[in-house]
């Protein structure tokens, strides 16, 4: 069992839509990153989050620690915005290293 | 500004030889550094990462090596590569653990 379920893996949307992607994971964490991984494979690093809410753009990011739940919100979705996007945390273990989600596929159309 | 340069794009290789792949860093000093590869169809796997030059720690037994020979460059090497290395290879830097990682555009290897 992977330590960081996504949901869902693959969605697929008409353009305008609001989307949601879900990030649950199962250790005590000190930060959580989503990621975003176009179709030529570079990755750009959307939030970092440790509690709360941060807005960036279409982009909002929430996290619930106590509930170990994090979501990803895109509003007025853009073909632009297809892409994998993932999920990733540090564990408050004493351990620095990120553990990452498989990702969910995110089509937009126009 | 800071800038990440991971050479080269794509790479195929045979099986049994050598690989080098640099990754450097601009606009920044002392970061942490990272190595990641991600098999077809699955998540981003940690490799190495590294706090300081010289120091390398490996989170994955394989016949990968990392270095840093300096303080902004991070090598990954292998003598002998396996067809098991095929993937897609990330360098990451942050400014330290806790802090947003930022990634290079990877570098796509095929094992023949």
């Amino acid at each position: 069992k992977n330590e960081v379920e996504q949901s869902p893996q693959n969605l697929t949307a008409q353009e305008g839509e609001f989307i949601t992607i879900n990030c649950s994971y199962s250790v005590g964490i000190s930060a959580l990153h989503w990621l975003q991984q176009h179709p030529g494979g570079g990755i750009v690093s959307l939030f970092m989050l440790s509690s709360g809410k941060k807005k960036h753009g279409r982009l909002i990011a929430t996290i619930n620690i106590q509930e170990k739940h994090s979501s990803l919100h895109i509003t007025a979705s853009h073909p632009r915005d297809s892409a994998v996007y993932i999920c990733a945390y540090i564990s408050n273990f004493g351990n620095e290293k990120l553990t990452f989600g498989t990702g969910t596929r995110l089509t937009i159309i126009p | 500004s800071q800038t990440i340069h991971q050479w080269p794009a794509t790479l195929v290789q045979p099986v049994g030889s050598p690989l080098s792949l640099e990754c450097t860093v601009e606009g920044t000093s002392n970061p942490n550094l990272y190595w990641y590869r991600q098999a077809a169809g699955r998540g981003l796997q940690l490799l190495f990462y590294s706090v300081g030059i010289g120091q390398i720690s490996s989170e994955v037994p394989q016949n990968l090596s990392a270095s840093r020979p300096q303080d902004r460059q991070f090598i990954l090497s292998s003598k002998k590569l396996l067809l098991s290395d095929s993937g897609f290879y990330l360098c990451a830097w942050s400014k330290g653990f806790n802090q947003p990682q930022h990634f290079g555009d990877g570098t796509r290897l095929s094992i023949l």
